[in-house]
């Protein structure tokens, strides 16, 4: 099976712009959820999309946002960049169940850098 | 709120043993072990329930302790390939599989040969 993919790999922006990335999740797989990535911070939960729905939400502002697609295919946008949204984002994928044992598999992530 | 995992980091001669704690303030249903090398995606090493259940997978074990919240992950006879940041990630009691993942800030170990 093939493993979860995030496109772009890499990712240079400037303050003020919005950016698009992509994940596809491992087939089968009905869950996608994304995670920030930073030294100081470390892996910090954004947001988790099942079924095309958000089903859950980390602490971030609204400036981020995704969606998920009938094919499971999730984008994660961000709108008006600052300096500090520079990070790894980091796809996860998972089988979707509601039980705490659904694993949770990552792509390899996008590194944006916003100038 | 964040699992608290110790140590930050620690070295070793390669086919020693370590031990990497994490911790939580609140109550935990699972404890998902995770190890990334640098420039990679975080890859899963084991899922541990409640219950007290010990795993493992190779030179690499784990445990659960419900009761003290607390997860340990135990690495016997370290390999350089070893060497990463691993992380555990927790769900919180009272949440469900629709939560998000909760990081701990990671354990460096470096293995030397």
């Amino acid at each position: 099976k093939a493993g979860v993919t995030q496109t772009p790999r890499y990712l240079i922006k400037t303050r003020g712009q919005q950016v698009t990335l992509s994940c596809s999740p491992i087939s089968g797989h009905r869950s996608v959820s994304w995670y920030q990535q930073t030294p100081g911070q470390g892996l910090q939960f954004l947001f988790e999309y099942f079924s095309e729905t958000q089903r859950n939400k980390g602490n971030f502002p609204g400036r981020f946002s995704g969606r998920q697609f009938s094919n499971s295919r999730s984008e994660m946008n961000v709108s008006t960049l600052e300096l500090g949204d520079s990070a790894l984002y980091l796809c996860a994928s998972s089988l979707g169940g509601t039980h705490q044992s659904d694993t949770q598999y990552f792509g390899p992530g996008t590194r944006l850098t916003v100038l | 709120q964040q699992p608290v995992q110790s140590p930050q980091a620690v070295i070793l001669r390669e086919g020693e043993d370590a031990v990497i704690n994490c911790s939580s303030s609140k109550a935990l249903y699972s404890v998902h072990w995770y190890r990334q090398k640098h420039g990679e995606a975080p890859v899963f090493l084991m899922i541990l329930l409640k219950g007290g259940e010990q795993k493992g997978h190779e030179k690499i074990s784990a445990s659960f302790n419900e009761k003290k919240q607390q997860s340990s992950l135990y690495l016997t006879a370290s390999q350089l390939s070893y060497s990463g940041t691993y992380f555990c990630g927790a769900h919180p009691h009272s949440g469900g599989g629709a939560d998000g993942l909760t990081f701990g800030k990671g354990t460096h170990l470096i293995i030397q040969p």
